[in-house]
């Protein structure tokens, strides 16, 4: 399968505790995003990278919150001191830079619940 | 900034009756359109996309939506549902402005649950 990727699928950690994901993008595709999805809700921007540099972080991505991509390729999601309202199913995308035909794939997602 | 609307939270339809979801977006000079349906606890599937041209755009599954750009809407239609459309569809839109050209992210809507009845 080459799709993307999310590993773990699913998390629970206890308040207070850090956490990191991972993201492993289609391969040939340079751009990478991060997206949070409540329940009830639409999925929400995180931040998103061009290669290895990342181009935008939303208000949401709280100082708790670092995403990294060191070499282009697979990316991690990391929460430190996790809060209840992190809770949420978090979902990475790729796509390629080809504006005639610009589609993000998503993954399955990992669902973190914070206890 | 962005928005989507997507007024009907959850729509019930009967096995093989026409469906129309409805998404209305937030004006912007340049919009890329999109619906993605999401089954239970998987990630989003593309259902289909515009970009430019035609209006009117075909999808997968026997989805397709059209574009009107006077009432900054795109609904997604079926003529007749199956069991297996059972999901959430969302309405997502890249838009931008002069001022945010280039603009890379998605702004989704809240969803919309689709419920078949046999």
């Amino acid at each position: 399968d080459t799709g993307v990727s999310q590993n773990p699928r699913h998390k629970i950690t206890k308040r207070g505790q850090n956490v990191t994901f991972r993201c492993d993008p289609i391969s040939e595709h340079n751009r990478l995003y991060w997206y949070r999805q409540t329940l009830g809700q639409g999925p929400e921007f995180l931040t998103y990278f061009q290669n290895e540099a990342q181009l935008e972080k939303s208000r949401l991505l709280s100082d708790r919150f670092s995403a990294e991509r060191p070499k282009g390729s697979f990316s991690t999601l990391e929460i430190q001191r996790t809060e209840q309202g992190d809770s949420a199913m978090y979902l990475c995308a790729s796509s390629l830079e080809v504006v005639e035909n610009t589609e993000a794939f998503f993954g399955q997602g990992t669902r973190l619940t914070v206890v | 900034a962005q928005s989507v609307t997507q007024l009907d939270s959850q729509v019930p339809v009967f096995e093989e009756a026409p469906v129309e979801l409805r998404c209305n977006y937030s004006s912007s000079v340049s919009v890329y359109l999109f619906w993605y349906v999401q089954y239970p606890n998987q990630g989003l599937q593309l259902l289909l996309k515009y970009l430019s041209g035609s209006t009117l755009v075909k999808g997968i599954n026997g989805f397709e939506a059209e574009f009107n750009k006077s009432q900054t809407s795109f609904h997604l239609r079926k003529p007749s549902v199956h069991i297996s459309d059972t999901a959430e569809y969302f309405c997502a839109v890249r838009g931008w402005e002069i001022s945010n050209f280039g603009n890379e992210k998605l702004t989704f809507g809240t969803g919309t649950r689709l419920t078949i009845i046999p």
